[in-house]
């Protein structure tokens, strides 16, 4: 199993560009979720999804959207970049939701100028 | 809603030494515990987590309690080894599987040979 995967690994973007971050798992975990670390804060969640179709927004929404098609995929969309959103973000699943072991993918840090 | 303090914000020990590390929750309804590890340019990763339930919870050199009436939750590791430099993140959740899980800002360990 390669677990969860992310890509890329790392992004520059310009204000007001958008991208969308990849996130795939072979577990068929039904729970999947995003976060973004920021240093001095942690972990905040951005959007989570229980399962394939349904999606619901986290503590940090504004920004971002998902989808969920597929119960393997996840990918998270940067609609128009801003500096704010700079960050390191991880995709994370489990088999039923937050309050079970979560994997965690590598990260992919994204830089916006 | 619910908030988590994490202390200390780094802490630096000699090999062989004990690290403690501490957490307290504001919301009384939490119920579970979770402590994640994450080294450097990777994701975070589940180390062990404890419910309400328990006082305890053991697994070889790595400890966490629980004072659910103060209201914090503590990892202890012991006979440090420098592969247990890492930032250490607790957790503190309530609502069941899909509920809600805070994060606290983490703790930066370094274990000197």
């Amino acid at each position: 199993n390669a677990g969860v995967t992310q890509t890329p690994k790392f992004q520059v973007l310009k204000t007001g560009q958008s991208m969308t971050l990849q996130c795939a798992q072979d577990m068929n975990h039904e729970y999947m979720s995003w976060y973004r670390q920021d240093p001095g804060m942690g972990l905040r969640l951005i959007h989570y999804s229980v399962g394939a179709g349904i999606t619901d927004q986290g503590e940090v929404p504004n920004g971002y959207n998902v989808s969920r098609s597929t119960t393997e995929d996840f990918p998270l969309r940067l609609l128009s970049a801003a500096p704010s959103q700079t960050s390191v973000y991880f995709c994370a699943s489990s088999y039923a939701g937050r309050q079970e072991t979560q994997y965690f993918g590598p990260g992919t840090r994204l830089l916006v100028l | 809603g619910e908030n988590v303090e994490q202390h200390p914000s780094t802490l630096s020990v000699q090999e062989g030494d004990s690290a403690v590390i501490k957490c307290t929750y504001s919301d009384s309804a939490s119920n579970y515990f979770p402590w994640y590890k994450q080294e450097l340019g990777k994701g975070p990763q589940l180390i062990i987590d404890i419910r309400s339930n328990v006082g305890e919870k053991k697994d070889q050199r790595i400890a966490v309690t629980l004072n659910k009436t103060a209201k914090h939750f503590s990892l202890h590791i012991t006979e440090t080894q420098p592969e247990d430099s890492a930032v250490y993140f607790c957790a503190a959740g309530y609502g069941g599987s899909q509920g809600n899980l805070i994060f606290g800002k983490g703790t930066k360990l370094s274990v000197k040979p």
